[in-house]
């Protein structure tokens, strides 16, 4: 079990689109979830937390205006890049957790590579 | 702040062991994870010990906690070439959904 889904795996896109990322946990309910992006050959830096029904917590620096997070269900959240350019191309991956008493390990999806032109 | 550093590379030959390490500040931690990725994929939870354990063992890996000197170690016993990939060790604090804080890192190549 702990099955999280992520789509698209890989967009491609205009400079000035917006761009919507999927993430699903397939046989669980998260309660939480989790956005992450990562450069290249580095570590995964978070970028906001999310709960079902409520407002993203966004870390120091995202910009909660360009970073869209919506959590409407307790198997989905999506995060919308708002008017993307170049140097947001970047690997976006999110995670997913049951958030009950106890540990409750993080579970990943697959990421999804966003490159803007 | 809370900081969690690893080696960033290791290379090991097909059928001995890896050992990856892991040394983490933060003395509130709670649990810490180990997590594998592979190129162009997301992380897959390997396994994950609570910090008042020293040991923990599945199959062909061994968690080893040292709380006192804050290290962390991940043994893979008879490397395989499909271990190649990038190894995350990550603490958090409750374990309760809370925020991890991530490793840098290391590369595990597997030759033959």
């Amino acid at each position: 079990g702990a099955v999280v889904s992520q789509h698209p795996s890989w967009v491609i896109c205009k400079s000035g689109t917006s761009v919507k990322i999927e993430c699903r946990s397939l046989d669980f309910q998260a309660t939480t979830m989790f956005w992450y992006r990562q450069f290249p050959k580095q570590s995964l830096m978070l970028m906001a937390t999310s709960n079902e029904g409520s407002k993203a917590t966004y870390e120091q620096g995202v910009e909660k205006d360009k970073f869209l997070i919506n959590h409407a269900s307790l198997t989905l959240s999506t995060l919308t890049v708002t008017s993307a350019h170049p140097e947001d191309s970047s690997f976006y991956i999110c995670s997913a957790s049951r958030g009950e008493g106890g540990n409750q390990p993080q579970h990943f999806g697959d990421g999804t590579r966003l490159s803007i032109l | 702040g809370e900081d969690v550093e690893q080696s960033l590379f290791l290379s090991v030959r097909e059928g001995d062991s890896s050992v990856i390490n892991c040394t983490y500040t933060d003395s509130s931690s709670t649990y810490l994870y180990w997590y594998k990725q592979e190129p162009g994929a997301g992380l897959q939870l390997l396994t994950y010990i609570f910090s008042n354990m020293d040991m923990k063992q599945d199959q062909r890996l061994t968690v080893l906690l040292n709380k006192k000197d804050k290290h962390l170690s991940l043994r893979i016993a008879d490397t395989q070439t499909g271990d190649s990939a990038i190894y995350f060790c990550a603490e958090s604090r409750t374990g309760t959904a809370s925020k991890l804080t991530f490793g840098t890192g290391t590369r595990l190549q597997v030759t033959l």
